[in-house]
């Protein structure tokens, strides 16, 4: 069975542009959750998002913003890029349910803004 | 909030030596944790997990159990090999209905392992 899977693996932009990374996750997971991973640190949560609705949000500003489609697929779109979100973005999904909180990782997006 | 603190590293060790890898947390109530393993170039791996006080997570040798007085999560394992290098997370999940279950890191470990 495929693991969860992200796209792209690495790109670069630069300030003031636009990015959108991509997740699919486990089959039978209905819930994804995003994560920013800042070199040298652990990973922060971004954004859940459980049958096609939000159901958590980090500490990150609204240029972060996220949905989830009907095939329980997710983007995740970055606004107006800054030097400090160059990070690793990794995807997570998990079983059917909110409450669900083992989490199998993608090996994530790695943005460089410059 | 909730945070989770770990032993700072990097910890470089010997094969078939043992290994702590130290963690606390804060945290309300009675939160999940866990310990994540991240390879060079790959996503998060769960090691193990322990959902209640006095639970031991174990898999690969490594082992932890979860400790309500101290607040503590120690990631043990007693015959280190060259595989196990890596960089090492602790990280929890709050228990409270209704919350979106997102994990609360630590700033990771890193551990090398020589031959």
């Amino acid at each position: 069975d495929a693991g969860v899977t992200q796209s792209p693996t690495h790109l670069i932009k630069t300030r003031g542009q636009h990015v959108t990374l991509r997740c699919s996750p486990i089959s039978g997971h209905k819930s994804v959750s995003w994560y920013q991973q800042v070199l040298g640190q652990g990973p922060q949560f971004i954004f859940q998002y459980y049958e096609k609705e939000e159901r958590g949000r980090g500490n990150f500003p609204d240029r972060f913003s996220a949905r989830q489609f009907p095939n329980y697929s997710s983007e995740l779109n970055v606004n107006a890029l800054l030097l400090g979100d160059s990070a690793l973005y990794l995807c997570a999904s998990s079983l059917n349910s909110p409450g669900a909180n083992v989490l199998t990782f993608g090996a994530g997006s790695r943005l460089t803004v410059l | 909030g909730d945070s989770v603190t770990q032993m700072e590293g990097p910890v470089t060790l010997s094969e078939e030596a043992f290994l702590t890898i130290n963690c606390t947390y804060t945290a309300t109530g009675y939160p999940s944790l866990f310990w994540y393993v991240q390879y060079p170039g790959e996503g998060l791996q769960l090691l193990l997990k322990a959902t209640k006080a006095d639970d031991k997570g174990s898999n690969k040798g490594f082992e932890a159990t979860y400790r309500k007085e101290t607040t503590s999560f120690h990631l043990e394992k007693g015959s280190v090999q060259v595989s196990d290098s890596a960089v090492y997370f602790c990280a929890l999940s709050p228990i409270s209905s209704g919350s979106a279950r997102q994990l609360t890191f630590g700033s990771g470990t890193q551990l090398t392992v020589l031959p």
